[in-house]
């Protein structure tokens, strides 16, 4: 079975730009939640979303959306980007709300 | 407010067991989690605990959860030089919003 997939692999922008990331879940999923990791650090919880519905939201600014598609695929997308917005974007996936995540192998955003 | 908390680094001979250790402060967390990031990769869950058991067992993996402390620490047996990896503990399952707060990350060296 094929585990959490994320597109693209690496990405670099220039500030100000957006960025739109996806991911797609493990099948069966129906929950999916995005963290980031900044270098060195441990990921930090962005969006949870549950039956197309968002569940939960982290302390980020709204330049920060997200949205979940009918067949539980999940986009992340980031306004006006900032240095500070380099990071590894990871994706996660679980039955319920969240009790078991399975990341996906992530997304890097260099931002120059 | 929520935290998690584990020591950088550690460093062990292959053969040798591994004890990485965790405080958490979020004493209504319903699971604790342990995940291991290898280099330019994701995340891969290893082993979680729920908050009413004490230990877990998997193979060559032990999990201790000090409930009272809130500590938790994760015990490799027979450590690997392909365990070398960063080490994550995390806890969840408080809230509805399917969030995880996971530590900074113990980096575990394996020497030959």
């Amino acid at each position: 079975d094929a585990g959490v997939t994320q597109s693209p692999t690496h990405l670099i922008k220039t500030r100000g730009q957006h960025v739109t990331l996806r991911c797609s879940p493990i099948s069966g999923h129906k929950s999916v939640s995005w963290y980031q990791q900044v270098l060195g650090q441990g990921p930090q919880f962005i969006f949870q979303y549950y039956e197309k519905e968002e569940r939960g939201r982290g302390n980020f600014p709204d330049r920060f959306s997200a949205r979940q598609f009918p067949n539980y695929s999940s986009e992340l997308n980031v306004n006006a980007l900032l240095l500070g917005d380099s990071a590894l974007y990871l994706c996660a996936s679980s039955t319920d709300r969240g009790e078991t995540q399975y990341f996906g192998p992530g997304t890097r955003l260099l931002v120059l | 407010g929520e935290d998690v908390e584990q020591s950088l680094f550690l460093s062990v001979r292959e053969g040798d067991s591994s004890v990485i250790n965790c405080t958490y402060t979020d004493s209504s967390s319903t699971y604790l989690y342990w995940y291991k990031q290898e280099p330019g990769a994701g995340l891969q869950l290893l082993t979680y605990i729920f908050s009413n058991m004490d230990m877990k067992q998997d193979q060559r993996l032990t999990v201790l959860l000090n409930k009272k402390d809130k500590h938790l620490s994760l015990r490799i047996a027979d450590t690997q030089t392909g365990d070398s990896a960063i080490y994550f503990c995390a806890s969840g399952g408080s809230s509805n919003t399917g969030k995880l707060i996971f530590g900074q990350g113990t980096t575990l060296q394996v020497k030959p």
